[in-house]
């Protein structure tokens, strides 16, 4: 069963900020948020995750709310490479727990 | 560094015919791994995982099988190959603090 919800597409003209929301709402408190992409024909790519307060790392910045029931990835100046699907998984920070991934959100970067 | 190795990159193969592909990982030790199936227009479906040698989960009932005969190698299998089997076939290693990574994948076509 999903864990999470995330709308089948967005468009995002090119060079302006890309919102990603993730509803999450069942989550639990030991449970992370993480984000992946992945572009066509190519495996899934590792992009933040976090527990609580919010991250930023060289690719995207990570914005959980207050209640943990919802998330935003933020790619701040988006370019046409940043076209995928993009996956918001919620999961036990243990490599026991495998990583089980829903639809996500295909993102259109648009010239 | 850490690098995983996924192979053949493409493969067409004949109804009821076998299969194995091969991953391998290098740079670490006692990895976590798994085998991930993407269909066509379809979202990623977990398959197996393993969290060490000859400790393998499976998390689809199917016609296919998976061994880990040394630490760092995982092999997906099937003794006979149905239509249905047709996806990209995707092998991933927890790296537990930069999340998964995955291998460049197979692209099997059952004809």
């Amino acid at each position: 069963d999903a864990k999470t919800t995330q709308p089948p597409s967005m468009d995002c003209a090119e060079g302006r900020a890309a919102n990603l929301p993730c509803n999450h709402s069942t989550i639990s408190g030991n449970e992370y948020v993480y984000w992946y992409r992945q572009i066509h024909s190519q495996g899934p790519q590792y992009i933040i995750h976090g527990l609580k307060n919010n991250e930023t790392n060289e690719m995207a910045s990570l914005i959980i709310t207050e209640d943990r029931k919802s998330s935003t990835l933020i790619l701040p100046h988006a370019t046409l490479r940043d076209t995928a699907v993009y996956y918001c998984i919620v999961s036990l920070h243990s490599g026991n727990t495998p990583l089980v991934f829903g639809k996500g959100t295909r993102l259109s970067v648009i010239a | 560094s850490q690098t995983i190795h996924q192979w053949p990159a493409t493969l067409v193969q004949p109804v009821g015919s076998p299969l194995s592909l091969e991953c391998t990982v290098e740079g670490t030790s006692n990895p976590n791994l798994y085998w991930y199936r993407q269909a066509a227009g379809r979202g990623l479906q977990l398959l197996f995982y393993s969290i060490g040698i000859d400790q393998i989960s499976s998390e689809v009932p199917q016609n296919l099988s998976a061994s880990r005969p040394q630490d760092r190698q995982f092999i997906l299998s099937s003794k006979k190959l149905l239509l249905s089997d047709s996806g990209f076939y995707l092998c991933a290693w927890n790296g537990l603090r930069y999340g998964y990574t995955f291998g460049s994948g197979t692209r099997l076509t059952v004809v």
